[in-house]
């Protein structure tokens, strides 16, 4: 089975700068994809960015990137010029792709870390 | 565009009770999915459907039962409720074919048992 840890239950940052969110996974898979998604205390899952795990280039979305290392399977989130809307939890996730049977069973998630941005 | 509906979006339920939570999308995905998201934790699948008439459990399905009749419906049964399903419940749906990856999220139901 596949598992996502994310080591930082909180992080904080100022206004302005720069955070960078740890998240590593198990699998045995060679097909798969990788998620950041936010949380605001709204509720609503915001996908953030996404990484296919045969593509060697590492995503970016406007201020967000990630850092895709996948022989070491670690997935880091970067937000620069972090904004007072960043604040959320945020929450990386795993899923298998096509290759590796088709993903139905959906995403694993690890346990979020809840990123606090002081102004 | 609606996307992925749940209802209700609150609910209070006394021990014992049962009830439903609806799920509907409208955006033609084969696969639906089930969530429970427990305070400070990370989503754990309750059941998921791959098409009309089939389904399957995920990680924690206990206390949980599913029906998949339709495309576009896939409601959450809690037949006795218990304490340890108070937790917020989310629904989410992705296409099977031209797949990104990426599921597409209700707003959630928060459910409380007392």
């Amino acid at each position: 089975a596949q598992t996502v840890t994310q080591s930082q239950p909180e992080m904080s940052v100022q206004e302005a700068e720069t955070v960078t969110l740890s998240c590593t996974y198990d699998t045995s898979e060679s097909d798969y994809y990788l998620f950041w998604y936010k949380q605001p205390p709204s509720r609503q899952m915001i996908l953030v960015i996404r990484q296919e795990a045969y593509k060697q280039q590492n995503a970016t979305e406007n201020r967000f990137s990630v850092n895709f290392q996948k022989a070491a399977k670690s997935f880091s989130l970067k937000i620069s010029d972090s904004q007072l809307g960043d604040a959320a939890m945020y929450f990386c996730a795993y899923r298998r792709g096509s290759d590796s049977g088709g993903g139905a069973d959906g995403l694993t998630f690890g346990k979020g870390t809840h990123l606090i941005i002081q102004p | 565009n609606a996307g992925v509906t749940q209802t209700p979006k609150f609910r209070i339920l006394k021990i014992g009770q049962s009830m439903t939570l609806q799920c509907t999308q409208d955006m033609n995905h084969n696969y639906m999915y089930w969530y429970r998201q427990d305070p400070g934790m990370g989503l754990k699948l309750i059941y998921y459907s791959v098409g009309a008439g089939i389904t399957d459990k995920g990680e924690v399905p206990n206390g949980y039962n599913v029906s998949r009749s339709t495309t576009e419906d896939f409601p959450l049964r809690l037949e006795l409720a218990a304490p340890s399903q108070t937790s917020v419940y989310f629904c989410a749906s992705s296409p099977r074919w031209g797949n990104t990856g990426e599921l597409f999220f209700g707003e959630g139901s928060r459910l409380t048992v007392l």
